[in-house]
C-alpha cells in the first residue's frame, strides 16, 4: 500500500443528480478525514473519522452530504441533489494517530454542471 | 478560533536560488502543531515538514525548513537551492493539539514558480 486511493479522479454530474466518492486510506491509519477545496483556496475541513467512528463534523457537511467508514477501512462521501456550488476538489486524508502528519490523496475532482 | 494567513499569492524565484515562503497563525491554544504541504498540478496535497509548538529547534527536512518564530506567531518555509520541480502551490496549516482538535486549518497558499 504505498498511499491514498481515491476513486474515481474526475465526476461530471447534472445538477440534481446523487455521486459517490470512495476513499481507501493508508491501510494501518485509523484516522480518516475529508476535506474540500475550491479554486484558488486551501483545503476546507469536512468530517473526520476514528475508525469506524464520525467524530467531528463540520458546518459546511450540510444534510445532503453523508460519510461512512463502515468497517474503520474505506470510506464513502456522498452528495445527494448536487448543486453547482458542490463543484470542487474532494479530498480524503488518512493518519495514524492525532499528533501525526496527514497524508492526502490526489482528490477527487466534482464538476456538477 | 484558529486561522492561517500567506500573504504571497505568488512567488517567482530564478532556479537555484533560495525562497521564502511566509505563514503567519492565529491561536488562544498553547498546544498545537504546524505543517506545510505542496500542491503539485496533479492535485495531491504532499506533507513537507512540521513543527511542534513546544519544538525549541527549528524543522528541517533535507532542502526544507521552518523558520518558526512563536512569538511572532510565524512559522515560514525556508526552500533552499529551488529546483523547476519546486512549482507548485504550498499551503501553511495548523491544528490545535491541547482540545483533541483532528482538523487541520488551511492558509489560501502560494504559488511558487521556478524560473530556468
Amino acid at each position: 500500500d504505498t498511499g491514498v486511493s481515491q476513486n474515481p479522479r474526475h465526476k461530471i454530474t447534472k445538477r440534481g443528480q446523487n455521486v459517490t466518492f470512495r476513499c481507501d486510506p493508508i491501510s494501518e491509519h485509523n484516522r480518516l478525514y475529508w476535506y474540500r477545496q475550491t479554486l484558488g483556496q486551501g483545503p476546507e475541513f469536512l468530517t473526520y473519522f476514528q475508525n469506524e467512528a464520525q467524530l467531528e463534523k463540520s458546518r459546511l457537511l450540510s444534510d445532503r452530504f453523508s460519510a461512512e467508514r463502515p468497517k474503520g477501512s474505506f470510506s464513502t462521501l456522498e452528495i445527494q441533489r448536487t448543486e453547482q456550488g458542490d463543484s470542487a476538489m474532494y479530498l480524503c486524508a488518512s493518519s495514524l494517530g492525532g499528533f501525526t502528519e496527514a497524508f492526502f490523496g490526489q482528490g477527487t475532482r466534482l464538476t456538477v454542471v | 478560533a484558529q486561522k492561517i494567513t500567506q500573504t504571497q499569492p505568488g512567488m517567482f524565484v530564478q532556479e537555484k536560488e533560495a525562497v521564502t515562503l511566509d505563514c503567519t497563525y492565529d491561536t488562544s491554544d498553547q498546544s498545537y502543531g504546524l505543517f506545510w504541504y505542496k500542491q503539485p498540478s496533479s492535485g495531491e496535497m504532499i506533507f513537507l515538514i512540521y513543527q511542534g509548538s513546544y519544538d525549541e529547534q527549528n524543522a528541517t527536512e533535507g532542502r526544507y525548513s521552518l523558520n518558526f518564530q512563536k512569538a511572532r506567531k510565524s512559522a515560514n518555509l525556508v526552500i533552499s537551492a529551488s529546483q523547476l520541480g519546486d512549482s507548485a502551490m504550498y499551503f501553511c496549516a495548523m491544528r490545535e493539539l491541547s482540545q483533541g482538535a483532528q482538523k487541520l486549518v488551511f492558509g489560501q497558499g502560494t504559488r511558487l514558480t521556478i524560473n530556468p
